[in-house]
């Protein structure tokens, strides 16, 4: 499988207790996003990392949470001191970042299948 | 990134054609109209995306009114495993500072039925 992986898919920790998720991106991609997504709503942008740059954050990635990808290739998400509003789907999505010139503008973003976070 | 809206919830028989609309009237020139849905349970997946001409691909068509003010995503032969949310994004090219990220709105929920 080729596609963007995400480990664990499921989690439940009690509030409090810090959590890490990973992400694999496509080989050769060296643009990966993270996304969080709550029930019944669309996905909202966490942050943002070309290579292993960190080049935006969203202002919903409060002190609490910290995202890395050390060797421009995996990238993990930890959350510290879990509470229960952290409980969402966290979407991991990357991309060449390659310029196609027919249609001015860059590859799109393909999305693992979410690592499932419950607080409890 | 500007703003769209989108129907709730859709219905469509099996074998027919969908027809998902969506409201950009704010669009701006260099913004482009992206269509990604997401199937229960999995990330969401790329459909298309147009500036300003038709598009079709192998999954779905484009059509973009003449204003860009409002676009519509065809699915020409429904199938059951096409029920899922719709999401219709705007944005520009992810070049320069523009990292590319998405704004989802709420989408439309399409379900196909037998």
């Amino acid at each position: 499988d080729t596609g963007v992986s995400q480990d664990p898919r499921h989690k439940i920790t009690k509030r409090g207790q810090n959590v890490t998720f990973r992400c694999d991106p496509i080989s050769e991609h060296n643009r990966l996003y993270w996304y969080r997504q709550t029930l019944g709503q669309g996905p909202e942008f966490l942050t943002y990392f070309q290579n292993e740059a960190q080049l935006e954050k969203s202002r919903l990635l409060s002190d609490r949470f910290s995202a890395e990808r050390p060797k421009g290739s995996f990238s993990t998400l930890e959350i510290q001191r879990t509470e229960q509003g952290d409980s969402a789907m966290y979407l991991c999505a990357s991309s060449l970042g390659q310029r196609d010139f027919a249609k001015h503008t860059y590859n799109e973003q393909f999305f693992g299948p979410g690592t499932r976070l419950t607080v409890l | 990134d500007a703003k769209t809206t989108q129907p709730t919830s859709m219905d469509c028989a099996e074998g027919r054609a969908a027809n998902l609309p969506c409201n950009h009237s704010t669009i701006s020139g260099n913004e482009y109209v992206y269509w990604y849905r997401q199937i229960h349970s999995q990330g969401p997946q790329y459909i298309i995306h147009g500036l300003k001409n038709n598009e079709t691909n192998e999954m779905a068509s484009l059509i973009i009114t003449e204003d860009r003010k409002s676009s519509t995503l065809i699915l020409p032969h429904a199938t059951l495993r096409d029920t899922a949310v719709y999401y219709c994004i705007v944005r520009f090219p992810a070049g320069g500072t523009s990292y590319g990220k998405l704004t989802f709105g709420q989408g439309t929920i399409l379900t196909v039925h037998p």
